[in-house]
């Protein structure tokens, strides 16, 4: 089965909330997460990745969370606008691999904002 | 410098048809990535090429489908003898250095087998 997950399919969040999206991975192997946005009829769109030896980063306005021991990581949007309106995944990368490994992607979680 | 191309975005072929799926890279690019889409799921690693190589194809099924990345010209997914099963949305990335958590995806295709 899939190695990373999400805990929550849709999340609906007020214009100007902070939005908080979760995911589970539990292959331990994995060191390195990316986050993307995809909006309707597009690609996904890097957002901010973290590698296993970091637990915290910042970017521009989302802060991406690791949690080694649990496995889990998640996606922080601060003062949420309509335009983060979007399917979020997380994926995962067992850099192990090396350039032959490929992207394991989590099935997604839908951040809906109202103005 | 324009992103990822694909074409077409939208394809609609009878169950038994084949599909040609096209994916320019950014300029510059030699890897290519392919990767399917369900609906309501995440995407699905299919197949890694670099010109004129298949790296990886671990994840494309062994039969009806295959791809290639020539010397001159885009990259081509093929998939012969479509099924209901292979609708989904079928989206390419590039990359400069091999590294697929570096690449930039393409809008997709979205194929309809009806």
């Amino acid at each position: 089965g899939e190695s990373v997950g999400l805990h929550l399919p849709t999340l609906s969040v007020q214009e100007g909330d902070n939005s908080i999206i979760n995911c589970a991975y539990s292959n331990s192997a994995s060191d390195y997460f990316i986050w993307y946005k995809q909006e309707s009829g597009k690609g996904p769109q890097f957002i901010i990745d973290i590698r296993s030896n970091m637990d915290k980063r910042q970017g521009q306005r989302v802060t991406v969370l690791l949690n080694k021991t649990v496995k889990h990581l998640s996606l922080q949007i601060a003062a949420t606008q309509p335009g983060d309106s979007a399917v979020y995944f997380c994926a995962e990368y067992p850099l192990d691999r090396g350039s032959q490994g490929n992207l394991i992607f989590g099935k997604g979680t839908k951040l809906s904002v109202k103005p | 410098n324009a992103g990822v191309m694909q074409n077409p975005r939208h394809l609609v072929r009878r169950r038994g048809q084949e599909a040609r799926l096209r994916c320019s890279p950014m300029k510059g690019h030699s890897h290519v990535y392919w990767y399917r889409q369900l609906p309501e799921e995440g995407l699905k690693f299919m197949v890694y090429l670099q010109k004129e190589n298949i790296i990886d194809e671990s994840g494309m099924p062994k039969e009806r489908f295959s791809a290639e990345f020539p010397k001159e010209g885009p990259s081509i997914l093929r998939i012969q003898q479509v099924v209901r099963g292979d609708s989904a949305a079928y989206f390419c990335a590039s990359s400069n250095n091999g590294q697929n958590t570096e690449a930039f995806f393409g809008q997709g295709t979205r194929l309809t087998v009806v």
